[in-house]
């Protein structure tokens, strides 16, 4: 199976801050990724398919790049509602995985 | 509006048997392949299965291939998971999950709804 490993598990950030969460693949995906936004107590939300596209209604502060084996989150100016847990999925090979999950936590 | 609902979790002993179902509405349920995916409690996410649009190509995480089958009925708008053979790690919340699949160069899939959720608690 393909291994998704994101990092940093754990982040605290400000209001207003650049923040950066990264997801590496064990094998070459193209760009074959999804970014989800979980909220406590609540159902994951799409926020980014094919590693860089913005899923309608998802504020352009989120953005996604890379290819291949390393792939980046990137929320340019952080707000209050975006203090969540963030997880990178693979859809490139069976068996589907998702990255361990990256607490986003106000500082 | 695109709903999925899920029901049928539950306490069930070790080696127990469970079905979950989730009931979709708002959209064309033929037309999307469905998924479920797992978290177990305070702890990340896990895709378990998909079913194709028509339920002829059916995929599975190890962990659960020859215990779980995933099946749909598409007259009923319903997506249903046979849970056989439990264990303490399938403890877990449920999530009925749709894939929108698209193709651009390539096919990719887009999670865009989830249902709310439903535990399925496998302890004696």
């Amino acid at each position: 199976a393909i291994q998704m490993t994101q990092s940093p598990s754990s982040l605290s950030a400000s209001v207003g801050d650049i923040v950066t969460i990264t997801c590496r693949a064990s094998q070459d995906i193209r760009n074959d990724l999804g970014w989800y936004q979980q909220r406590p107590g609540k159902a994951p939300k799409l926020l980014i398919s094919a590693a860089s596209t913005l899923q309608s209604g998802v504020p352009s502060r989120f953005s996604g790049s890379g290819s291949g084996t390393d792939f980046t989150l990137t929320i340019s100016s952080l707000q209050p509602e975006d203090f969540a847990t963030y997880f990178c999925l693979q859809d490139y090979d069976y068996p589907l995985t998702f990255g361990g999950g990256t607490k986003l936590e106000n500082k | 509006d695109v709903q999925l609902v899920e029901s049928g979790g539950d306490l069930v002993q070790p080696g127990g048997s469970l079905i979950l179902s989730c009931a979709a509405s708002g959209f064309t349920f033929t037309t999307y392949w469905m998924n479920w995916v797992r978290q177990a409690p305070g702890k990340g996410l896990e895709w378990v299965a998909n079913i194709k649009e028509d339920g002829s190509e059916k995929h599975y995480v190890d962990s659960v291939k020859g215990r779980f089958i995933i099946s749909r009925d598409n007259a009923r708008n319903s997506l249903y998971l046979q849970m056989n053979s439990l264990r303490a790690e399938d403890t877990a919340i449920y999530y009925c999950v749709r894939d929108d699949v698209y193709y651009t160069t390539n096919y990719y899939s887009r999670f865009d709804y989830w249902g709310q959720g439903n535990l399925v608690t496998v302890s004696s």
